[in-house]
């Protein structure tokens, strides 16, 4: 079964402006953690912010911030005031405390319009 | 060299060839990892290497032989290889394969296609 759900192939924003990307993800675990990563075409997978399930408060680094919704199991990234070199693919992960593998959604693809 | 590097960054065999991708981490990282990323498919995870033991193997074919002769270092040799299995091949490290927290540093790849 799929454990991460990235339910948008492609996105759109205009320049400036803020993004949502969702991610919903499946988990029996009390304990879990969510990243997400930014894939330029250049191929490197790039960190951008963790979310732990015991964390109260939702994630925040610079222009990313982490909507997490532990009931609805989804953490959904937040890119405010869009760059053009945000545009790239963008992958939620979850890690388990009983799977210590770092499992993938299959991506959502950002364009940024100028 | 900082962070993990890949090399060759682009690769072309045939299916009768053998070559081998190497990784390299320069963050004192305990565990190594490699992943497959194919077209239109999630990341697979191949290999995790900690404390350089390998402690998973995902199902991969046998064509694909890891080896981590250090901490630092980590190989994926090929050979016989099918054209499906042309792919981006990503190496990352983390420095602890057990910290929920610990995020994966990724190298920039390798593009294979096999012919």
């Amino acid at each position: 079964a799929q454990k991460i759900t990235q339910t948008q192939p492609g996105m759109f924003v205009q320049e400036k402006e803020a993004v949502t990307l969702d991610c919903t993800y499946d988990t029996s675990d009390q304990s879990y953690g969510l990243f997400w990563y930014k894939q330029p075409s250049s191929g490197e997978m790039i960190f951008l912010i963790y979310q732990g399930s015991y964390d109260e408060q939702n994630a925040t680094e610079g222009r990313y911030s982490l909507n997490f919704q532990k009931a609805r199991k989804s953490a959904n990234l937040v890119i405010s005031a869009s760059q053009l070199g945000d545009s790239a693919m963008y992958f939620c992960a979850m890690r388990e405390w009983n799977n210590n593998d770092m499992r993938f959604g299959a991506g959502t693809r950002l364009t940024v319009k100028p | 060299e900082t962070g993990v590097t890949q090399t060759p960054r682009h690769l072309v065999m045939g299916m009768t060839n053998k070559k081998s991708l190497k990784c390299e981490q320069h963050l004192g990282h305990n565990a190594m990892y490699w992943y497959k990323q194919s077209a239109k498919k999630p990341l697979e995870l191949m290999f995790v290497y900690s404390l350089e033991e390998r402690v998973e193997n995902n199902s991969v074919p046998s064509r694909f032989s890891p080896e981590c002769p250090n901490s630092s270092h980590l190989f994926l040799h090929l050979h016989t290889l099918q054209p499906e299995d042309s792919a981006l091949y990503l190496c990352a490290s983390s420095q602890d394969r057990l910290l929920i927290d610990n995020e994966q540093f990724f190298g920039p790849g390798t593009r294979l296609t096999v012919l």
